[in-house]
């Protein structure tokens, strides 16, 4: 059965650095999201993609963020100057229909 | 504005007991209603979902949940629990043509032996 895919699982940095958070969606889906969850709180949507533009973010979404889906597979979350309050576990989620299927997450940790 | 609320932060429940875990959502129409379940530093894993028609479903592991209009609720259940079962919770919303999902705070279920 087809997955979305994340990697790293793991990400350690030093706060100010850039990351870069990757997804691979299921194939033929055609929306994409971000979501958030800090340690002990509960999952927040950040961002949604389709056709190639962001059709919604929310206000954790700051200029500080940005995604792309650079070669038509994978699609990526970039934190350009990371904060200590960007820890958090990262989901990736796809979907064609309703549903939206999520990725295992990356575990990024600010230092 | 569309919110989540599950009332119960944790839940104990023993071995072989019946749970029922609480979600209310604030929508105006019907919307999209989702389980997913977390066990530790894990991905989100779909329990069952609502969309429309018969409102009682049926989920994996053995879960299932009832959607009530005129409670604004969607709670989920599990007839006898069992110590694998012991995760977090989460109960989420679509709004009908939405996009986002819109997740409550969780329910941490503990199982006791």
């Amino acid at each position: 059965e087809p997955e979305v895919t994340q990697t790293p699982s793991h990400q350690v940095t030093q706060m100010g650095q850039e990351v870069i958070l990757r997804c691979v969606p299921i194939s033929n889906h055609l929306y994409f999201y971000w979501y958030r969850q800090i340690l002990g709180q509960k999952v927040e949507f950040l961002v949604s993609f389709y056709n190639n533009e962001i059709s919604e973010k929310s206000e954790i979404f700051d200029d500080q963020f940005s995604v792309e889906r650079p070669d038509g597979s994978n699609f990526t979350l970039k934190i350009r100057s990371t904060k200590l309050e960007d820890s958090a576990m990262y989901f990736c989620a796809s979907r064609l229909g309703i549903e939206q299927f999520f990725g295992p997450g990356t575990r990024l940790t600010v230092l | 504005a569309q919110s989540v609320t599950q009332p119960d932060i944790h839940i104990t429940v023993s071995e072989g007991a019946s749970l029922e875990l609480r979600c209310n959502y604030s929508y105006g129409a019907t919307p999209y209603l989702f389980w997913y379940v977390q066990s530790p530093g894990q991905g989100l894993q779909l329990l069952l979902k609502y969309f429309s028609g018969d409102t009682l479903v049926q989920g994996i592991k053995g879960f299932e949940a009832e959607f009530k209009r005129s409670q604004s609720s969607f709670n989920l259940r599990k007839p006898s629990v069992h110590w694998s079962d012991a995760a977090e919770y989460f109960c989420a919303v679509l709004m009908e043509y939405g996009n986002k999902l819109v997740f409550g705070a969780g329910t941490i279920l503990r199982v006791k032996s």
